[in-house]
């Protein structure tokens, strides 16, 4: 299946700063990529629908500026986490789609934020 | 909010077949099912999915109900690797059809 990487695996940054987090399709173009952040023990909430050349749609309740989306070209798009703070740590993951079709959607290995 | 209705967890016997039930019962026509699974501290991976035939790949098997309401996954020999949170999923499955996820099942696999 088509490959989606993310990096970093693992990110500690201190309150205040902020974080970049990258998201590539390594074999397939993706126009749309996904956001999501997931808590210890819950499910993946959906962040934030990247499009590539275009402003980021935020879901409800996501704040667009502090989550900063950026989808340049067609294989990366880049979540930055604006003044984190230690409720911000959590795994985020993103997902694109390839091909035509019925699209399955291929996630990236996701990235662990620790704001300290 | 999600579609779908699952099960909070199982367990199966390694080597046995794990079915895991999902109902959908507002499924619409141009909806498909999909499954996902995720193991622990990873993203997300894709299993399979259909709209209304049953679908069968290397890892798994996918049986739909004629009315569409209801599916099983099914794992045919599980092994302690296939220990995850499995999640059913109804969408549309364009590219720019995002996926909303809910609480899954959680599936112990017991040696």
């Amino acid at each position: 299946g088509a490959v989606v990487s993310q990096h970093p695996s693992r990110v500690i940054c201190k309150s205040g700063t902020s974080v970049k987090i990258e998201c590539r399709s390594l074999d397939f173009q993706a126009t749309t990529m996904f956001w999501y952040r997931q808590f210890p023990k819950q499910s993946l909430m959906l962040m934030a629908t990247s499009n590539e050349g275009s402003k980021a749609t935020y879901e409800q309740g996501v704040e667009k500026d502090k989550f900063l989306i950026n989808h340049a070209s067609l294989t990366l798009s880049t979540l930055t986490v604006t003044s984190a703070h230690p409720e911000d740590s959590s795994f985020y993951i993103c997902s694109a789609s390839p091909g035509t079709g019925v699209y399955e959607q291929y996630f990236g290995p996701g990235t662990r934020l620790t704001v300290t | 909010d999600a579609k779908t209705t699952q099960p909070p967890s199982m367990d199966c016997a390694e080597g046995r077949a794990a079915n895991l039930p999902c109902n959908h019962s507002t499924i619409s026509g141009n909806e498909y099912v999909y499954w996902y699974r995720q193991i622990h501290s990873q993203g997300p991976q894709y299993i399979i999915h259909g709209l209304k035939n049953n679908e069968t790949n290397e890892m798994a098997s996918l049986i739909i109900t004629e009315d569409r309401k209801s599916s099983t996954l099914i794992l045919p020999h599980a092994t302690l690797r296939d220990t995850a949170v499995y999640y059913c999923i109804v969408r549309v499955g364009n590219r720019d059809d995002k996926i909303i996820f809910g609480k899954g099942t959680r599936l112990h696999i017991l040696p």
